[in-house]
């Protein structure tokens, strides 16, 4: 079965620091990988994507996410994590195994930014 | 664009009552989904459409119904509401293609409290 694991439910960090969500997945034939951020009361809005290629893929707000298939991972990051970063994160993959038009989500982790 | 758009944003329901979330896009998408988001969750699926006139089960199908009359349009139906029911409802389209998987669009949401 296609599951996602973010295995941290909340994470704080200073701002300026940097920042590292960690995704975990188990799927059976390649994968495509998402982000996806959700502020408060908002939708979800993509962040970043990993279909095929270079590993290491580059998304909105100086995100970047680097995919590792020895690991089955696709941990988010960001050098340096702005007060307006604050939000809750989402890890999902999809493609041929779940029929491509179907996403499987983690539970999310919600960011937490300090002064 | 408008995008996704869902109606309405907030609703309080006795139990019994019946329903009908709405959502349309008007990016002439082939796919969409509807999610419901739990704390603790993430984002588990109800039902999905792969385009007018063909719907097929989620994860989490029971109690909710679906339609896809048109392209645009693809309504979420409860027909007897329960308290387990209460949760942030997503729509969310994406475009097909056989081999093709591209990133989905969602919505606001729709906050639904089962009283």
């Amino acid at each position: 079965a296609q599951s996602v694991t973010q295995p941290d439910i909340h994470i704080t960090v200073s701002e300026g620091a940097s920042l590292e969500l960690r995704c975990n997945y188990s799927y059976g034939a390649t994968p495509y990988l998402f982000w996806y951020v959700q502020s408060p009361g908002q939708g979800l809005q993509l962040l970043l994507k990993y279909f095929s290629g270079d590993t290491l893929v580059q998304g909105i707000k100086g995100f970047e996410a680097e995919f590792k298939r020895s690991q089955s991972s696709f941990n988010l990051r960001k050098p340096s994590v702005h007060w307006s970063d604050a939000a809750e994160y989402f890890c999902a993959v999809g493609g041929k195994n779940t029929g491509f038009q179907k996403l499987v989500f983690g539970t999310g982790t919600r960011l937490l930014v300090s002064p | 664009n408008a995008g996704v758009t869902q109606t309405p944003k907030f609703q309080v329901l006795k139990t019994g009552q019946s329903m009908t979330l709405q959502c349309a896009q008007d990016m002439n998408h082939e796919y969409m989904s509807w999610y419901r988001q739990d704390p603790g969750m993430g984002l588990r699926l109800i039902h999905y459409s792969v385009g007018a006139g063909i719907t097929d089960q989620g994860e989490v199908p029971n109690g909710y119904n679906v339609s896809r009359s048109t392209t645009e349009d693809f309504p979420l139906r409860l027909l007897s509401a329960a308290p387990s029911q209460t949760s942030v409802y997503f729509c969310a389209s994406k475009n097909g293609g056989a081999g093709v998987n591209t990133e989905a669009f969602f919505g606001q949401g729709t906050r639904l409290t089962v009283v």
